[in-house]
């Protein structure tokens, strides 16, 4: 079965530039959306189409997606973006879930 | 606006059938490109998708649980329903269920979420 693999954990301090990768075989064939949950709290979408954003969320928030690796960009993190984010994939009528990517911001 | 709620029982006996109910508003399941799915989270654990289904009655479910899973719709009372059968402690979750568009061939996604519903499975 399809799997998509991210690292347990990102830190960046304020300000900087966070980069989470999900990582799957010729996953750029593949969209791909990203979630980002809040402890305590329902996932959000952030990302979908591998580059596009909801309206609402920010423009600090970027996406791409090439060859087996898709980026979540976090330009300018914040205090508020500290949160475990997900990637997802449909892979054979069935949708993925990356492991999950916990964001440290300090 | 669109919004989702789930509900269902807080507490399951093992080897019992867990039926879990998404109400929703602000769209109909039955117009094209909505689809609404089932999503779980087990404590400290990664979500995990569960089940589909779209406005033209298809259904796709977990490869792992896909024999255990029903997923239905009722669009007269804006609802989906999930029944899982036979649960154990491992089914001790969070169920989400969340609007999820096709935008694009191969393109779901789930725009909105509810906050979930608790499930515990304990004798």
């Amino acid at each position: 079965s399809y799997e998509l693999t991210q690292p347990p954990s990102v830190s960046v301090s304020p300000g900087q530039t966070a980069n989470i990768t999900c990582s799957g075989d010729k996953l750029g064939d593949k969209y791909v959306c990203w979630y980002q949950q809040v402890s305590g709290q329902s996932p959000v979408l952030v990302i979908y189409q591998d580059d596009k954003r909801p309206s609402g969320v920010p423009e600090r928030f970027s996406g791409s997606n090439f060859g087996t690796t898709a980026t979540l960009t976090i330009r300018g993190a914040q205090a508020m973006d500290e949160a475990v984010y997900y990637c997802q994939a449909w892979d054979s009528n069935t949708m993925i879930f990356g492991g999950g990517t916990k964001l440290t911001v300090l | 606006q669109v919004t989702l709620r789930e509900s269902g029982p807080a507490l399951v006996m093992p080897t019992q059938t867990l039926t879990l109910t998404c109400t929703f508003s602000g769209f109909s399941v039955i117009d094209d490109e909505m689809c609404v799915s089932w999503v779980r989270q087990s404590p400290g654990k990664a979500l995990e998708w569960l089940a589909l289904i779209d406005w033209d009655d298809d259904k796709y479910y977990s490869t792992s649980l896909k024999t255990r899973l029903t997923i239905s719709k009722d669009p007269s009372k804006n609802q989906v329903v999930l029944t899982v059968t036979n649960v154990g402690p491992v089914d001790t979750a969070t169920y989400f269920c969340a609007r999820t568009l096709l935008v694009a061939v191969g393109d779901y996604h789930m725009d909105v979420w509810g906050k979930g519903t608790t499930v515990a499975v304990s004798s």
